[in-house]
């Protein structure tokens, strides 16, 4: 199976800053790489696929970078509604593997 | 408008064998490229792939959890079943069926999500 690992774990940041959060996979996944935001209680909802692609209706300040085994979730300006937890997932191939999550918490 | 709702008990116990139901709407699990998959997620934990249903049958599974699951679909009541054996206090999680998406673009993603159903397995 492929292993994505995430970090940081938690992080800690204000309303406005800018934030980035790492995922690695074990082998090289092309761009088949999916972020999920999830806030307490609620499903995960789909950010950004295909490594960089923003799905519809999400804000601009998500973006995505990245390609083969290391990909970035960046979120420029934080907003209030932004501090909840984060989860990488690689798509390449069956187990399609979630990282462990990022907790993003207000300083 | 894609929904998706899992059913199924709130309390198992352990050996037990756990089955839920995902029902659907929205699309159909007959068209090309269509998959309906099972997450589960314990208590404050990660999220954990288990399983996923292809509109052709074809089924992948957890690798460490593989000897205990079993996904199938009734494409004509728009539901996929998801079974687990054994059932362990560790299996204590919200069990979530999702629709994947990007099939058209053969970027593959969870885009539809039910909105989750909490299993405890005790005693």
């Amino acid at each position: 199976d492929i292993q994505m690992t995430q970090s940081p774990s938690s992080l800690s940041a204000s309303v406005g800053d800018r934030v980035t959060i790492t995922c690695r996979a074990s082998q090289s996944i092309s761009t088949w790489l999916n972020w999920y935001q999830q806030k307490p209680g609620q499903a995960p909802k789909v950010l950004i696929y295909a490594a960089s692609s923003l799905q519809s209706g999400v804000p601009l300040r998500f973006s995505g970078s990245g390609s083969g085994t290391d990909f970035t979730l960046t979120i420029t300006s934080l907003q209030p509604e932004d501090f909840v937890s984060y989860y990488c997932q690689q798509s390449y191939t069956t187990p399609y593997t979630f990282g462990q999550g990022t907790k993003l918490e207000i300083k | 408008q894609i929904t998706l709702r899992e059913s199924g008990p709130t309390l198992v116990k352990p050996t037990q064998t756990l089955t839920l139901t995902c029902t659907f709407s929205g699309f159909s699990l007959s068209t090309s490229g269509m998959g309906v998959g099972w997450i589960r997620q314990p208590p404050g934990k990660a999220l954990e792939w288990l399983a996923l249903i292809y509109w052709n049958d074809d089924k992948r599974y957890s690798s460490s959890l593989k000897s205990r699951l079993t996904i199938t679909k009734d494409t004509s009541k728009n539901r996929v079943v998801l079974t687990m054996t054994n059932m362990d206090p560790v299996d204590t999680a919200t069990y979530y069926c999702a629709h994947r998406g990007g099939a058209a673009s053969g970027n593959y993603y969870f885009d539809y999500w039910g909105q989750g159903t909490l299993v405890t397995v005790s005693s």
